[in-house]
């Protein structure tokens, strides 16, 4: 079956600094990948759609400029949370296009910001 | 908002159906039924999808009714691992953005 993977699997960081969560799909190419936000007992809440070599849209509320996203390559998008404080610490969870009908998962990261 | 409603919880014994049932009274034409898991702290996984026939795949079978407005999702012999978050969620293909509501827990109990 498809595989998506996401590096780092966790990560503490001080406030203030950036972090960079990478998403790769292993074994096939995806256009469009999604990315997630899911706070501790809450369901998963979109925060942006990455196209493959054009600029990501992001949901209402999400601040473009401090979650920034890049879909560089088919198998390859990243999220770089810039500024990190407290609040954005969360489970971060992306997905890749990988057929006609599904979404495929990577098995998420989880941001501590101290 | 998710366009499903799901009851928040169920559980059931271990090598026993588990049937899990859906809302989705505002579904469009185009627009698929499909099924997500979540283990707890994991990425949620693909079970199955369907437009408006029965579907089965080596995981579950998805019943939908004739008029779409419902779907049940059913596990044919329940184990310890299926113990997870279960989401029904509409969309018309791979590339739709979903919207997850609250999901149904189900708990499979020894």
């Amino acid at each position: 079956g498809a595989v998506v993977s996401q590096h780092p699997s966790w990560v503490i960081c001080k406030s203030g600094t950036s972090v960079k969560i990478e998403c790769r799909s292993l074994d096939f190419q995806a256009t469009t990948m999604f990315w997630y936000r899911q706070f501790p007992k809450q369901s998963l809440m979109l925060m942006a759609t990455s196209n493959e070599g054009s600029k990501a849209t992001y949901e209402q509320g999400v601040e473009k400029d401090k979650f920034l996203i890049n879909h560089a390559s088919l198998t390859l998008s990243t999220l770089t949370v810039t500024s990190a404080h407290p609040e954005d610490s969360s489970f971060y969870i992306c997905s890749a296009v990988g057929g006609s009908y599904e979404q495929y998962f990577g098995p998420g990261t989880r941001l501590t910001v101290t | 908002d998710a366009k499903t409603t799901q009851p928040p919880s169920m559980d059931c014994a271990e090598g026993r159906a588990a049937n899990l049932p859906c809302n989705h009274s505002t579904i469009s034409g185009n627009e698929y039924v499909y099924w997500y898991r979540q283990i707890h702290s994991q990425g949620p996984q693909y079970i199955i999808h369907g437009l408006k026939n029965n579907e089965t795949n080596e995981m579950a079978s998805l019943i939908i009714t004739e008029d779409r407005k419902s779907s049940t999702l059913i596990l044919p012999h329940a184990t310890l691992r299926d113990t997870a978050v279960y989401y029904c969620i509409v969309g018309t293909g791979a590339n739709s953005k979903l919207t997850f509501g609250k999901g149904i827990t189900l708990s499979v109990r020894p």
